[in-house]
C-alpha cells in the first residue's frame, strides 16, 4: 500500500532555531496535510497544502507541496518551546471516491537538554 | 464546540476481558475513523465508516469490531483483550467532502491490557 517516509524521526530544538522535517512517499497525492500532536492530546490540524508548488504560512510555520507531488515540507522558523511534541504529514490521494489520510510516523520534537 | 470526544480517556484491562470505546461527534461528519497509536508506528488506521451503518476494515482490523447504529457515534469493542492491544486509540471524523479538509481528532483513550 502507500506510505510515507517522513524524516527526521526526533529531533531536539533549542529556543530561536529554526526547524526543517519533510515527507516523502513513491506515490502521487492530490493533497498534503501537516498536524501537530501535543503530549496527551490528539493530532491537531496545522496546514492543509492542495496545489503542485503550493507554499502556505500559519504564523511561524510554513509548508510546501512538492512539484513533483510526492513529498512535502515543514519549516518552523524561531521555535519556542511550546514547539514541542509530535508532527505529522498526511497524504490524499482522491479520484472518484472517497479516499482515507496516509500518515507519516512523526518528527518528535524535544528541546534541548 | 465539543467535536469529537472519546470515552474513556483511561482504561486498564486483564487479558481477555472485552470493551467498548465509544467516540461521538457533533459536526454531522459523514465519515469516522478508529486509530490506534504506538511509539515509532505513526497512526494506524484499525477501522472507518463512511455513513451510517456502515464499516470497513482497515490497516489493522484484526481483534476489534465496530459498529455505526447512529451518525453521531462509532464504537470500537475488543471482545478478548491481549496485551498486544496495549495503546493509545484515537477516534477522528471528516466531513462528505472528505479528508481534503482533514480529520478531526479526539484526544484519544489510553488503554493497557495487563
Amino acid at each position: 500500500g502507500q506510505q510515507l517516509n517522513q524524516s527526521p524521526q526526533s529531533m531536539f530544538i533549542q529556543e530561536g532555531e529554526d526547524v526543517s522535517m519533510n515527507c516523502t512517499s513513491s506515490s502521487i497525492f492530490n493533497t498534503w496535510l501537516w498536524y501537530k500532536q501535543d503530549p496527551g492530546e490528539g493530532p491537531v490540524l496545522l496546514i492543509a497544502l492542495y496545489k503542485a508548488g503550493e507554499l502556505t504560512s500559519n504564523g511561524r510555520l510554513t509548508a510546501q507541496f512538492g512539484i513533483t507531488r510526492k513529498d512535502s515540507f515543514l519549516n518552523i522558523s524561531a521555535s519556542i518551546p511550546s514547539d514541542v511534541g509530535i508532527y505529522f504529514c498526511a497524504g490524499l490521494n482522491y479520484g472518484g471516491s472517497q479516499g482515507n489520510l496516509i500518515f507519516g510516523k512523526g518528527t518528535k520534537l524535544s528541546v534541548k537538554p | 464546540n465539543a467535536g469529537v470526544t472519546q470515552t474513556p480517556k483511561f482504561r486498564v484491562l486483564k487479558t481477555g476481558q472485552s470493551m467498548t470505546l465509544l467516540c461521538a461527534q457533533d459536526m454531522n461528519h459523514e465519515y469516522m475513523y478508529w486509530y490506534r497509536q504506538d511509539p515509532g508506528m505513526g497512526l494506524r488506521l484499525i477501522h472507518y465508516s463512511v455513513g451510517e451503518g456502515t464499516t470497513a476494515k482497515g490497516e489493522v482490523p484484526d481483534g476489534y469490531n465496530v459498529s455505526r447504529l447512529k451518525k453521531q457515534n462509532f464504537l470500537l469493542g475488543l471482545e478478548s483483550a491481549a496485551p498486544s492491544q496495549t495503546s493509545v486509540y484515537f477516534c477522528a471524523s471528516s466531513s462528505r467532502q472528505g479528508a481534503i479538509y482533514g480529520y478531526t481528532f479526539g484526544s484519544g483513550t489510553r488503554l493497557t491490557v495487563v
